[in-house]
């Protein structure tokens, strides 16, 4: 079926580091890809998204690449910020009404 | 304008109770899919329903029901309580069924089943 597979936490970076979040996915058809952020207290953001294969998705900073030939949508940021700690999601829809998240990278940026 | 709003914030019941949370989507969203996160997990998707209609069922149990009203607010309804239905239950909203569009998350149902 259907799933997300998402790099182990917690990740814990100095600011002003480079980030990588991996995440790669098993889908049967052809899934739009998301990232989702969840802010300590807050519910859960939109944070970028793409519907095809060589799509980008960018947002506040972060980029991810949609690559189908190595079914991966891995999250990157060239200089994370103490405001950027957060959980983040790597998600799926392949019938658009269904998603599928991975189980969550929460990331720490220490001043 | 108001985000989705769910209640209650927090509930505590007992094994094999029944309990009924409730969503209202944002104003002029039709689309209202439920998510149960398990703590340290990724949300599960539950339901999903458009225009009163069920659109899209997870891998839950029938004691896991919901329905969508006329004013496209919802409510989960889950029956014979586990302890393992103790989770933070999320409400999602969006504009059309189709939720390649954004979905808007509200800050949750925690549930504790003791």
């Amino acid at each position: 079926g259907d799933s997300v597979t998402q790099m182990e936490g917690p990740v814990t970076l100095s600011e002003e580091a480079f980030l990588t979040i991996n995440c790669t996915y098993t889908a049967t058809g052809y899934p739009s890809l998301f990232w989702y952020v969840q802010y300590p207290g807050e519910g859960l953001q939109l944070l970028l998204k793409a519907t095809k294969a060589d799509d980008k998705g960018s947002n506040k900073g972060f980029e991810a690449t949609y690559r189908k030939e190595t079914t991966s949508f891995h999250l990157e940021k060239g200089s994370v910020q103490v405001s950027d700690s957060a959980v983040y999601f790597c998600a799926l829809s392949t019938t658009g009404n269904q998603f599928y998240f991975g189980t969550g990278t929460s990331l720490t940026v220490i001043p | 304008d108001a985000g989705v709003t769910q209640s209650p914030t927090h509930l505590i019941k007992t094994r094999g109770q029944h309990v009924t949370l409730r969503c209202s989507p944002i104003s002029g969203h039709k689309s209202v899919s439920w998510y149960q996160q398990v703590l340290g997990q990724g949300p599960q998707f539950i339901f999903q329903y458009y225009e009163k209609e069920e659109r899209g069922r997870g891998n839950f149990p029938d004691r896991f029901s919901a329905r969508q009203f006329p004013n496209y607010s919802s409510e989960l309804n889950v029956n014979a309580l586990l302890l393992g239905d103790s989770a933070l239950y999320l409400c999602a909203s969006s504009s059309l069924a189709d939720s390649y569009n954004e979905q808007f998350f509200g800050p949750g149902t925690r549930l504790t089943v003791l």
